[in-house]
């Protein structure tokens, strides 16, 4: 079973500003097989990136993801008031169990 | 537009069965392309898959080790839906629980369409 590790815990930032989203594998994920979610208090979490890199439907193009082998980054170039949230990395390789990372906070300064 | 509708009971008592219902509208419970899954949340274990059901030319099923003994989802064609039982069930098993669809872009795993959550307390 693969163990994802995001980090930071939480991020404090404020409108307008960046984040750096980092999720780290304790093995290979063979074919980029990496999913990014976004859950909102209260709500299901919510596909944002597959395979790595890949916008899901409706995903505005401020949420990107890059990364390879046990490597992977989410960034969101210029935050706005709805992207405040918890994000979780999912790793989909091969076959199950599926495992996800513990999530990062990404909250409004 | 695909939507997961589920029911069930909020609260169950200690060594009690557990039981979700899923309802599938906009795709098929049957559909050889996708893939319907159960997934809990809680603050201790995170987000966690439980197991799988799916339909090539018969029925699969797989569970994650942690809860294989006491699990069992199936599916229900007649009334396009799916479900979730876990039995002896404790406190540990508090959590939010989630149906949720996979498969398609032949990625079993990528989890599209999520439920709207049902909060399983397991108190006396």
């Amino acid at each position: 079973e693969i163990v994802l590790t995001q980090s930071p815990g939480t991020l404090s930032l404020s409108p307008g500003e960046r984040a750096t989203l980092s999720c780290r594998a304790s093995q290979s994920v063979s074919s980029s097989y990496l999913a990014w979610y976004q859950q909102k208090p209260g709500q299901a979490p919510s596909l944002l990136i597959y395979a790595a890199s890949s916008r899901a439907t409706g995903i505005p193009d401020r949420f990107s993801g890059s990364g390879s082998g046990t490597d992977f980054t989410l960034t969101i170039s210029r935050l706005e008031p709805d992207d405040f949230a918890v994000y979780y990395c999912q790793e989909y390789d091969d076959s199950p169990p599926w495992t996800f990372g513990q999530g990062t906070k990404v909250e409004m300064k | 537009q695909v939507q997961l509708q589920q029911s069930g009971p909020g609260l169950v008592k200690p060594s009690q069965t557990l039981s979700l219902t899923c309802a599938i509208s906009g795709d098929s419970v049957s559909s050889n392309s996708a893939i319907w899954n159960w997934i809990r949340q809680s603050p201790s274990r995170g987000l966690e898959w439980l197991g799988r059901t799916y339909y090539r030319s018969k029925w699969y099923d797989d569970y994650a080790v942690s809860v294989k003994s006491r699990i069992t989802i199936n599916p229900d064609t007649s009334k396009n839906q799916f479900s979730l039982q876990l039995t002896s069930v404790t406190p540990e098993d508090t959590a939010v629980y989630y149906c949720v669809r996979g498969g398609y872009g032949g990625n079993a795993g990528r989890f599209d369409y999520w439920g709207q959550g049902t909060l399983v307390t397991v108190s006396s």
